[in-house]
């Protein structure tokens, strides 16, 4: 069975602060995925990024980065500079080759105050 | 936009209603996924159908049941309604079988149960 654990429930920063989003994922297949999405206020859900797990290397797309260790079994999420428009609810989620559906984490509440 | 449309944006009904929620995937896309997120569930898995077929179960109730048309949209019907129903549904759409492929969402349909 796949877990996926955001431990941090809700983030509050101010314009500018840099954010870090954790999560942890438990599988026994050696050959998964992991993805990010964003939920903001307006309810939709949007794909940020997929990778899979033989790929370790930290990706970077403008202000969002991720960072995967195997090692830990982590798949963080950081944003730069935040912005007011990054206000949103973050999931991260997990699936596995073979599997059918997505596994998601319950979800980080981030708030960017200006 | 993510190219997947569901119908209604919103639905308010009362317990004991059947409802039907619709969902139009990204063209050429296969594989429609529902899924609920509630308050005290997160985001939950229900079902999934590939080219008219029903793939796989997720955590779906009985008074619940799904199907896939020939021009591939598909609809989730909702039956005996209780409170606890009250959620946003949404439908996700890819090309393959595959739930390790990005998964587009649609906008969600709320429902209310009153």
């Amino acid at each position: 069975a796949q877990k996926v654990t955001q431990a941090q429930t809700e983030i509050s920063v101010v314009e500018k602060e840099d954010v870090t989003l954790d999560c942890v994922y438990e599988t026994r297949d050696t050959t998964y995925y992991l993805f990010w999405y964003k939920q903001p206020p307006s309810g939709e859900l949007v794909f940020l990024i997929r990778r899979n797990s033989f790929d370790e290397q930290n990706e970077i797309s403008g202000r969002y980065s991720w960072n995967f260790q195997k090692s830990t079994s982590s798949f963080n999420f950081t944003i730069t500079a935040s912005q007011v428009v990054d206000s949103a609810v973050y999931f991260c989620a997990l699936s596995a080759l073979g599997d059918y559906k997505l596994s998601f984490g319950a979800g980080t509440t981030v708030t960017v105050r200006a | 936009d993510s190219g997947v449309t569901q119908t209604p944006k919103h639905l308010i009904t009362a317990t004991g209603q059947r409802v039907t929620l619709r969902c139009s995937p990204r063209s050429g896309d296969l594989s429609v996924y529902w899924y609920q997120q509630s308050l005290d569930q997160g985001l939950q898995f229900l079902i999934q159908y590939y080219n008219g077929e029903e793939r796989a179960k997720g955590n779906i109730l009985e008074r619940f049941s799904a199907q896939q048309f020939p021009d591939l949209h598909s609809e989730l019907n909702l039956s005996s309604l209780e409170l606890g129903d009250s959620a946003l549904y949404f439908c996700a759409s890819t090309e393959g079988s595959a739930s390790h492929n990005e998964q587009f969402f649609g906008p969600g349909t709320r429902l209310t149960v009153l």
